[in-house]
């Protein structure tokens, strides 16, 4: 089964710290991806990643960046963290197929709160 | 832009009764379908998928899904719910590598 490794399930932070969530994945798999949960809202993309190095932007990257140095670990950044970035971080893996028909895996994700 | 409907945020239902989560899809273009399950404090678990053949896709526990193309819909159903199946439904559209998804159906049972 595919793993996806999300660093911590809960943390905790102060306002302008600069925040790093990790992940790893053992499956080889090219795609990456960072989400965002809130209530009501439901999973809003922040960043894709389809090879090292590689990075596209999602629907909500602002406040945020990501790093892809290796395959298997996909880095979310929060540069200067705000309160309204208090929320439950999800990240997931997948084969590339260009046309979207390999499903993703999801790690447990990390509850973050700002304080 | 591609954009997914669950209609019902919440839906409360006894343990063994019937129940249908709602999902509608905006497309032009032919799409991959899926459903996504997150019982609580877990991230999600793909439920099951549509790609070709078939419109009726199964799960290996008793839940299932008919791809609609002429009401573009994906509805989830399933004939007997248990305790067991309380958790949060997403559906999800595929045009490409990135998936859209809907805003989540949080399904109750009751005993």
């Amino acid at each position: 089964d595919v793993k996806v490794t999300q660093s911590s399930r809960y943390l905790v932070k102060r306002t302008g710290e600069k925040v790093f969530l990790e992940c790893v994945q053992d499956m080889d798999h090219e795609n990456m991806f960072w989400y965002r949960q809130d209530p009501g809202l439901g999973l809003r993309l922040i960043y894709f990643s389809y090879d090292v190095k590689m990075k596209e932007k999602g629907d909500i990257p602002e406040g945020y960046s990501v790093s892809r140095e290796k395959k298997e670990r996909f880095s979310l950044i929060l540069e200067s963290a705000s309160t309204n970035q208090t929320s439950m971080y999800l990240c997931a893996s997948s084969l590339w197929a260009g046309g979207g028909n390999q499903p993703q895996h999801f790690g447990d994700g990390t509850r973050l709160s700002i304080l | 832009a591609q954009s997914v409907t669950q209609l019902d945020s919440q839906v409360p239902v006894f343990e063994e009764a019937p129940v249908e989560l709602r999902c509608n899809y905006s497309s032009s273009v032919s799409v991959y379908l899926f459903w996504y399950v997150q019982y609580p404090n877990q991230g999600l678990q793909l439920l099951l998928k549509y790609l070709s053949g078939s419109t009726l896709v199964e799960s290996i526990n008793g839940f299932e899904a008919e791809f609609n193309k002429s009401q573009t819909s994906f509805h989830l159903r399933k004939p007997s719910v248990h305790i067991s199946d309380t958790a949060e439904y997403f559906c999800a559209v595929a045009p490409t590598d990135k998936l859209i998804f809907g805003t989540g159906t949080r399904l109750q049972v009751f005993p």
